[in-house]
């Protein structure tokens, strides 16, 4: 079945510093969407991508979709402790319409 | 808008017991979904409704049922419940399937 991989599983940076998280999935998705949990919180929607190649902006938060459409990062410049938390990829397959999340990266900011 | 609420948010249940999990959405969607999270396993499906009247199995259904009351409603109903079911449960819901979802603020249980 479809699966969908997140590295690292953690990642602890110094406030200011930068942080990618990388995802990857063993099938072709159809879409991508991206999510963050507050440490005890819950997923909040942050983007979805769906063109293969596709690169898309908010603020200092940058995400990539992959030319294959089978991977994605979410990179972020400069952080911030409002950063703190858990970041999910989610992908959506093609023609089941299943989206799997993947394991997410926990971010932690050292001040 | 209270977008997705869940209840209860904190549940104790000893094995065996049951117990239902209520979860609606004011946004009119018409796919709601129930997740379990648990530490380093992301988020895992456990049954979904793409639209009212219709149910189907996630990933990990074993253990559970649901109920697409109406649109608005999707109960999660654990008949017998067993310490591996020890878990936070979210509910969310999208507009369709493909479209981004959105999280109940999730129910912490713990089977003893």
């Amino acid at each position: 079945g479809q699966q969908v991989m997140q590295i690292p599983q953690y990642q602890h940076v110094q406030e200011g510093e930068d942080f990618t998280t990388y995802c990857n999935s063993s099938t072709t998705l159809s879409n991508i969407q991206w999510y963050k949990q507050r440490p005890g919180g819950h997923p909040v929607f942050l983007i979805q991508l769906v063109k293969s190649g596709e690169v898309k902006k908010q603020k200092r938060l940058t995400f990539q979709f992959g030319e294959a459409k089978k991977n994605s990062s979410l990179h972020i410049t400069a952080t911030q402790t409002t950063d703190v938390g858990t970041y999910f990829c989610a992908g959506l397959g093609f023609g089941n319409e299943k989206l799997t999340f993947g394991t997410g990266t926990r971010l932690t900011i050292i001040p | 808008n209270a977008g997705v609420t869940q209840t209860p948010k904190f549940q104790v249940l000893k094995t065996g017991q049951s117990m239902t999990l209520q979860c609606a959405q004011d946004m009119n969607h018409n796919s709601m979904y129930w997740y379990r999270q648990d530490p380093g396993m992301g988020l895992r499906l456990i049954y979904y409704s793409a639209s009212e009247g219709t149910t189907d199995k996630g990933e990990v259904p074993n253990g559970y049922n649901v109920s697409r009351l109406n649109k608005r409603e999707f109960s999660l109903r654990l008949e017998s419940a067993a310490p591996s079911q020890t878990s936070v449960y979210f509910c969310a819901s999208s507009f369709q399937r493909s479209y981004e979802q959105y999280f109940g603020p999730g129910t912490r249980l713990t089977v003893t």
